[in-house]
Formats: structure tokens, C-alpha cells, sequence
């Protein structure tokens, strides 16, 4: 089955500053390429997503790229703000069959200091 | 509009004891249904996914169970709960048939095995 690894577990930046969130994906035959944040205790959230057709993808202060050959893609937040701050969780969804599932790397969490 | 609905929010449970939680969607027909577990610190563990009534997939073995009497129902069950059974159990749904689309989760349900 498909396997995420994301990194970094934990990452701290100056408010202002960006943060990038890498995962890395092992099924070629994955092509949905979601990303969650979960503030604490809260349900997790979509906030961008990418499909294997493209390479890039903005939403604001938020951005993803896809690396198809390399297997891997990137969360990039841009002028980071204190409510930033969450868990962050790639996914990558294979198709197999009539199912789909979702598989999410560990997560990020990521702390924007004042 | 679709709606997820999940309870309890929390639950104490002694070690030995069954499980019951229930997880009801609305506004959609014949989604995915999927059972996630966090433990603290972690990313998400897919534990069940379903794509129809009384159709369930397994991703890891545990003492837990899962079942979907209905449409829009899914229920995770265990007969006899371990102290490793504790955690943040999410439910979640997607749109049925292939299509690569966003999971939208339930508010989840802090489980604590004492």
C-alpha cells in the first residue's frame, strides 16, 4: 500500500517568515495530493490540495508543489501569522479498484512565534 | 449541505469494557466512510474504510471492528478495550466512486482507557 513520510515532525518560525512542509509518497499510482490542518482539538481541515496533473498550486499566502517523478510535493506558507500555528498533514490517495483511501503522513507541527 | 456527525465528543472507558461509537453523515449518498485514529502526538492511522453497506476494509489488525448497517452510518466497535486503544478516533467521509475529493471529518472522539 502507499506509504507518506513528512517532515519536518516539528518546525518554529519568526512570524513573517515562511515555512515549507515536505512529504514523500511511494505508490507512481497516487494522484490526489491533499493537505489538512488541524488546529488543537479541532477536527482536521482541508486547505489546499494538488492534482497530478499539475505542478503547482496557490491559494494566497499558501502554496503546493508536486514532484511526480521524484514522488514527492511541499506545503510553502508565505508571511506566517500566529494563527498558522497547527498540526499540518499531507495525504496522498492511490486508486485502487472501486476504493480510495486516503493516507496521511505523521504531521507537522508547526508554531509561528510572535 | 453535508453534515458529519460523531459521538460521544469524550469517553472513559475501563480496560475490558466494549465500545460503541457512531458516526452519521447527511446530505450525501453512498459516500466513503472511513475510521482514523490519532494518538497523541501522531499522524492519523487509516483503521477503516467503507465503500457500501455492509462492505469493510480492514488496514490494521486490532481488537477493533467496524460496521455500516446504512448508507450514511458507520460504527467502530470492540468487544474488550486495551489500554493501547486509547487515542482521538476521527470518522470521515468522502464522495463515493472514483473520484479524488476532499475528507471531511467528524469532531472527533477523545477516547481515554483507564
Amino acid at each position: 500500500g502507499e506509504n507518506v513520510e513528512q517532515h519536518p515532525s516539528t518546525l518554529s518560525v519568526q512570524e513573517g517568515d515562511s515555512a515549507v512542509i515536505k512529504c514523500t509518497y511511494s505508490d507512481s499510482a497516487s494522484n490526489y495530493f491533499p493537505w489538512y490542518k488541524q488546529e488543537l482539538g479541532k477536527r482536521p481541515q482541508l486547505i489546499i490540495d494538488i492534482r497530478s496533473n499539475v505542478g503547482e498550486k496557490k491559494d494566497q499566502r499558501i502554496a503546493v508543489t508536486l514532484n511526480k517523478t521524484a514522488k514527492h510535493f511541499s506545503l510553502h506558507i508565505t508571511e506566517t501569522q500566529p494563527e498558522d500555528s497547527a498540526v499540518y498533514f499531507c495525504a496522498a490517495s492511490p486508486f485502487s479498484g472501486s476504493a480510495r483511501q486516503l493516507t496521511f503522513g505523521s504531521g507537522t507541527q508547526l508554531t509561528v512565534l510572535p | 449541505s453535508q453534515t458529519i456527525h460523531q459521538w460521544p465528543a469524550t469517553l472513559v472507558q475501563p480496560v475490558g469494557s466494549p465500545l460503541s461509537l457512531e458516526c452519521t453523515v447527511e446530505g450525501t449518498s453512498n459516500p466513503n466512510l472511513y475510521w482514523y485514529r490519532q494518538a497523541a502526538g501522531r499522524g492519523l492511522q487509516l483503521l477503516f474504510y467503507s465503500v457500501g453497506i455492509g462492505q469493510i476494509s480492514s488496514e490494521v489488525p486490532q481488537n477493533l471492528s467496524a460496521s455500516r448497517p446504512q448508507d450514511r452510518q458507520f460504527i467502530l466497535s470492540s468487544k474488550k478495550l486495551l489500554l493501547s486503544d486509547s487515542g482521538f478516533y476521527l470518522c470521515a467521509w468522502t464522495l463515493g466512486g472514483n473520484l479524488n475529493t476532499e475528507a471531511f471529518f467528524g469532531q472527533g472522539t477523545r477516547l481515554t482507557v483507564v
